[in-house]
């Protein structure tokens, strides 16, 4: 069945960065859209980046714009967050999700588990 | 931006009533909506897309209604595994998500 997996979350410092994972099994990756999605502690959710199938269109929310990069790799079936300068705020469980239909914007689904991420001293 | 806002924050219910939530767009997003329901622990789960749409697997007794910036999720008949918080998402343009409402036993 369709599965997405992250990894790579952990506990960083201000200013630090981090690499996010998510691996995507049960489906032809290549051919869906991607987003990463985070929730911070006992919040709501926000949406964070966005790539096309090939990797040819990116977006980002302006909150982590010029710090985040999104990428993937179809042959390894994977989706990457680089987050850089790295603040408190940004302190969330990360999720990475697929949208069904090659359309931006659109629903989120399905959702990997989420992995967390904090920012503190 | 469009801001969305979910009301009420918290709403308790008993096992077989009837539960109403609502959802509002800061402007017209037509009918791109989609709810989605959270346990504690997990990931968010589609229920609905375009507004009234279920997806795959979702139960009959979840309907979604409503267009432009007024949206309604109505659970018929509340079952144990639905107790649980629940988002509105507009992808009209830049997604973005209401704060949610939580909905406890009574």
């Amino acid at each position: 069945q369709v599965q997405l997996v992250e990894s790579g979350g952990g506990l960083v410092k201000p200013g630090g960065s981090l690499r996010l994972s998510c691996a995507a099994s049960g489906f032809t990756f290549s051919d869906y859209y991607m987003s990463w999605i985070r929730q911070a502690p006992g919040k709501g959710l926000e949406w964070v980046s966005y790539i096309s199938s090939s990797g040819s269109t990116i977006y980002y929310a302006d909150s982590v714009k010029g710090r985040f990069t999104i990428s993937r790799d179809n042959a390894k079936n994977s989706l990457y967050l680089q987050m850089n300068s790295l603040r408190a705020e940004d302190t969330a469980v990360y999720y990475c999700a697929s949208l069904r239909i090659q359309l931006w914007p659109n629903w989120f689904d399905p959702w990997g588990q989420g992995t967390l991420v904090t920012v503190s001293s | 931006e469009i801001v969305m806002t979910q009301s009420p924050a918290t709403l308790s219910v008993s096992p077989g009533e009837r539960a109403t939530l609502s959802c509002r767009a800061s402007q017209s997003v037509s009918s791109n909506l989609a709810w989605y329901q959270q346990k504690p622990g997990q990931a968010p789960r589609l229920l609905i897309y375009g507004a009234s749409t279920r997806a795959t697997g979702i139960p009959a007794r979840f309907s979604g209604s409503g267009s432009g910036t007024e949206f309604t999720l109505t659970i018929s008949s509340l079952q144990s595994e639905d107790f649980a918080v629940y988002y509105c998402q507009q992808y009209n343009n830049w997604p973005s998500f209401g704060p949610g409402t939580k909905v406890d036993i009574k």
